[in-house]
């Protein structure tokens, strides 16, 4: 079992204000790291698939980062708007890259207008 | 767009029944996979697949079998339902590619009274 943990659990932050959270992930026989976000009663939704140590992915206000030898990745959100609170989750996949992907447990984003 | 659908949003069922959780998708996707979701755990890995009649045990898979007789739907079973399965369910595909975004469900809520 690939072990992914994410940090904080849970944030708080006021809209308009800029956040970051923090995936780690083991950086042995690592071959990519997916973000997502899951809004409460919908589907989680695919916003980065990174395989590249150094990638930087970019959509609208979120980016991310990619550190595969230290095993990190960094999930940015830029102005902070309310309908950016959800669950972020990262997930982890390894070897040939068949297998299904270790989700971490989130950061649970909420917005305060 | 790619469509991953469940043939229930919400089900009860009673303690030692079978329990049959389907899931179709319509990309033409190798990989398909089902997760479980429950509060302060994330989302855990149960079976996956990568082609018809293969099946894969993942993190969790006691107490679940898997079927799959085509390549776009792919079963989850309880054999005896048990009130620990009380979960949200959720369903997955993805290319065979490695690293490519994984597409999901809109989830089903199974509730074992």
């Amino acid at each position: 079992i690939l072990n992914v943990e994410q940090s904080p659990q849970s944030l708080h932050v006021q809209e308009g204000d800029s956040t970051n959270f923090t995936c780690s992930f083991p950086s042995s026989n690592f071959y990519a790291l997916h973000w997502y976000r899951w809004e409460t009663a919908k589907s989680p939704e695919a916003l980065f698939v990174m395989t590249l140590n150094g990638d930087e992915k970019k959509k609208g206000r979120i980016s991310a980062t990619l550190n595969t030898k230290e095993g990190y990745s960094y999930l940015y959100i830029k102005g902070s708007q309310p309908e950016d609170s959800a669950t972020y989750l990262c997930a982890g996949l390894s070897g040939g890259g068949a297998d299904g992907l270790t989700f971490g447990k989130g950061t649970h984003l909420i917005i305060q207008p | 767009d790619v469509k991953v659908t469940q043939s229930s949003r919400y089900l009860v069922k009673r303690t030692g029944e079978k329990v049959f959780l389907e899931c179709v998708q319509d990309m033409d996707h190798e990989n398909m996979f089902w997760y479980r979701q429950d509060p302060g755990l994330g989302l855990r890995l149960i079976y996956f697949s990568y082609d018809v009649k293969m099946k894969e045990k993942g993190d969790i898979p006691e107490g679940y079998s898997v079927s799959r007789e085509k390549k776009e739907r792919f079963s989850l079973i309880l054999e005896s339902a048990s009130t620990n399965q009380t979960s949200m369910y959720l369903c997955a595909s993805r290319e065979l590619a490695g690293g490519g975004t994984q597409y999901f469900g809109p989830g089903t809520r199974l509730t074992v009274l």
